[in-house]
C-alpha cells in the first residue's frame, strides 16, 4: 500500500511565476492536507480537502488555492510567487483511525 | 486553536529514557492530544495520540495529567534514530485533517 506521495521533489522558481504541486493520498483516502513549512519553523496548515470540498483554510494569502480531484488526488497552486514562498510543502492523508496522519516526504520550493 | 509550549530543545543519552514535557493549559474538553516527530529533511510521522487516559504503543508512552493541562510523550529507551523534532499538538475531536504544529523540541541523542 503506497504512502502519500507527492511531486516534484524540488523545484526551483523566479519571483512572480506561478507553481502547482501535486499529492497522491493514500490509496482510497478521501481527505488531503496541505502544509507550508519555512526552514527552522514548524508545517504551517495551509487546505483540508474532502471529499473535493473545501473543509478547511489556514491563513494565506489568495494567491494559494488547491483543488482536489475524483481520484482524491490534489494540486496546490501558488500565485505570483514571493521571495517568501520558498518552503517545503507538505501533502499529508488521515489513516484510517482518522487520528493518525501520513505525511509525504514533501516538495521543496525555492523562489529565486 | 489551542496552544501547546514545548522546550526548545532537550538533549539525551543513547538508551537512557526521555521524557519530553508539553503545556496545553487552554484544552478543551474534545480536544485530543497528538505527538508527532519530524526527521532531518522527512515529514512529519506520527509518534501517538491521546484524549484522557495514559497510552502506550510500540514508538513511545504517552502520560496525560488528570486535569488534561499538560501531557509528556515519553521515549523509553532513545536511540541515535530518535533525533528528531519532536511536535505536540491539539486537535478538535479525533480529526487529523487539519494539525497546528508549534516550534517543536529539538531532541538530540548522545551516543
Amino acid at each position: 500500500d503506497a504512502g502519500v506521495t507527492q511531486s516534484p521533489t524540488h523545484l526551483i522558481k523566479t519571483r512572480g511565476q506561478h507553481v502547482t504541486l501535486r499529492c497522491s493520498p493514500i490509496s482510497g483516502h478521501k481527505s488531503v492536507s496541505w502544509y507550508q513549512q519555512v526552514l527552522g519553523q514548524g508545517p504551517q496548515f495551509i487546505f483540508q480537502y474532502y471529499e473535493k470540498e473545501e473543509r478547511g483554510r489556514g491563513n494565506f494569502p489568495d494567491r494559494f488555492s488547491a483543488r482536489q480531484f475524483p481520484n482524491y488526488s490534489s494540486e496546490l497552486n501558488v500565485n505570483a510567487l514571493l521571495l517568501g514562498d520558498s518552503a517545503l510543502y507538505l501533502c499529508a492523508s488521515p489513516g484510517q483511525s482518522l487520528a493518525e496522519a501520513f505525511f509525504g516526504q514533501g516538495t521543496r520550493l525555492t523562489v529565486v | 486553536d489551542a496552544k501547546t509550549t514545548q522546550p526548545n530543545s532537550m538533549e539525551s543519552n543513547e538508551e537512557e529514557p526521555v521524557h519530553l514535557p508539553c503545556n496545553h493549559s487552554t484544552i478543551s474538553g474534545t480536544d485530543y492530544i497528538h505527538w508527532y516527530r519530524q526527521l532531518p529533511s522527512q515529514g512529519p510521522e506520527y509518534v501517538i495520540h491521546g484524549l484522557t487516559s495514559n497510552v502506550n504503543n510500540r514508538m513511545a508512552s504517552l502520560a496525560i495529567a488528570e486535569d488534561r493541562k499538560s501531557s509528556t510523550l515519553i521515549l523509553h529507551r532513545a536511540t541515535l534514530r530518535d533525533a528528531a523534532v519532536y511536535y505536540c499538538i491539539l486537535s478538535w475531536g479525533s480529526n487529523t485533517g487539519k494539525l497546528i504544529f508549534g516550534q517543536g523540541t529539538t531532541l538530540q541523542v548522545k551516543p
